[in-house]
C-alpha cells in the first residue's frame, strides 16, 4: 500500500513569488491534514479536510495561504506571495477517519524562501 | 489548548543501551501517537496508544491515561534509532493533534 505522497520534496524560491505543494493521501483516507514544521519544533496544523470540506482552517494565514481538496482525494496548498518567514517543512498527513484515528505523514516539502 | 511536555529533550546513547522517553500531557486524551522523525525528516508512526501497553520489536510504549503520561522504551538501541521522537495527542473536544517538542536521540557506535 502506497503511503502519503508529496511533491515537490524541495523548493527554493525568491520572496514574493508564489509556490504550491501537492499531496495525495493514502487510498481510502477521508481526512487530510496540512502541517507546518519549523526547525526544532513539532508540526503544527494548518488545515484539516474531511473529504472535500475544510473543517478546521483557523490556523491557516488566509491572507497569503490557500488550500483546496476539490474531489476529496488529493490536495494543494498554495502560498502567494511567499515571505522569508515561510521557510519551513510543509507536511501532509491522512487518516481513515477523524482526529482520534492514526495519522500517517508524507515525506514533506522543504521550502526555502530567499 | 492541551500542553505536551517531553523529556529528556536530548539524549546520547551508546549502541546497545536501553532508554526511556517520557511524554506528559495536561488533559484527557482520545488519541496519543509516538512518531520517529528520521534524519531525512520523515515522520514514521511508531505507536497509536491512547491507553495501555504495546510492543513492536525493540520498542514498546505504555500510556497511563489516568495519570496523563506515556513512556516510550527503546531497548538495545541501534544507530538507526537516532532522530527525534515526537509524542502527539488529541484531547476530547479539541480535534487538533498537538505535538510536544520532541526528544532528540543520538545513538553512537
Amino acid at each position: 500500500e502506497a503511503g502519503v505522497v508529496q511533491s515537490p520534496r524541495y523548493k527554493i524560491i525568491e520572496k514574493k513569488q508564489p509556490v504550491a505543494f501537492w499531496c495525495n493521501p493514502i487510498s481510502g483516507h477521508n481526512t487530510l491534514y496540512w502541517y507546518l514544521q519549523n526547525l526544532g519544533q513539532g508540526p503544527e496544523l494548518l488545515i484539516r479536510y474531511e473529504n472535500e470540506e475544510a473543517v478546521d482552517d483557523s490556523q491557516l494565514p488566509k491572507d497569503r495561504f490557500s488550500a483546496e481538496r476539490l474531489k476529496g482525494v488529493d490536495s494543494t496548498l498554495k502560498i502567494q506571495p511567499a515571505e522569508l518567514g515561510d521557510s519551513a517543512v510543509y507536511l501532509c498527513a491522512s487518516s481513515l477517519g477523524g482526529n482520534a484515528d492514526t495519522q500517517y505523514f508524507g515525506p514533506g516539502t522543504r521550502l526555502t524562501v530567499l | 489548548g492541551i500542553q505536551v511536555e517531553q523529556s529528556p529533550p536530548d539524549l546520547i546513547l551508546q549502541e546497545g543501551a536501553n532508554s526511556t522517553l517520557r511524554c506528559n500531557f495536561s488533559d484527557s486524551v482520545n488519541n496519543l501517537q509516538w512518531f520517529h522523525q528520521n534524519p531525512w525528516g520523515q515522520l514514521i508512526n511508531l505507536f497509536y496508544i491512547p491507553s495501555g501497553t504495546k510492543q513492536n520489536g525493540r520498542l514498546s510504549a505504555t500510556t497511563v491515561a489516568t495519570e496523563r503520561y506515556s513512556l516510550l522504551y527503546i531497548s538495545s538501541s541501534q544507530t538507526t534509532d537516532s532522530g527525534v521522537y515526537f509524542c502527539a495527542v488529541t484531547s476530547y473536544g479539541n480535534n487538533r493533534l498537538a505535538f510536544g517538542k520532541g526528544n532528540q536521540v543520538v545513538v553512537i557506535p
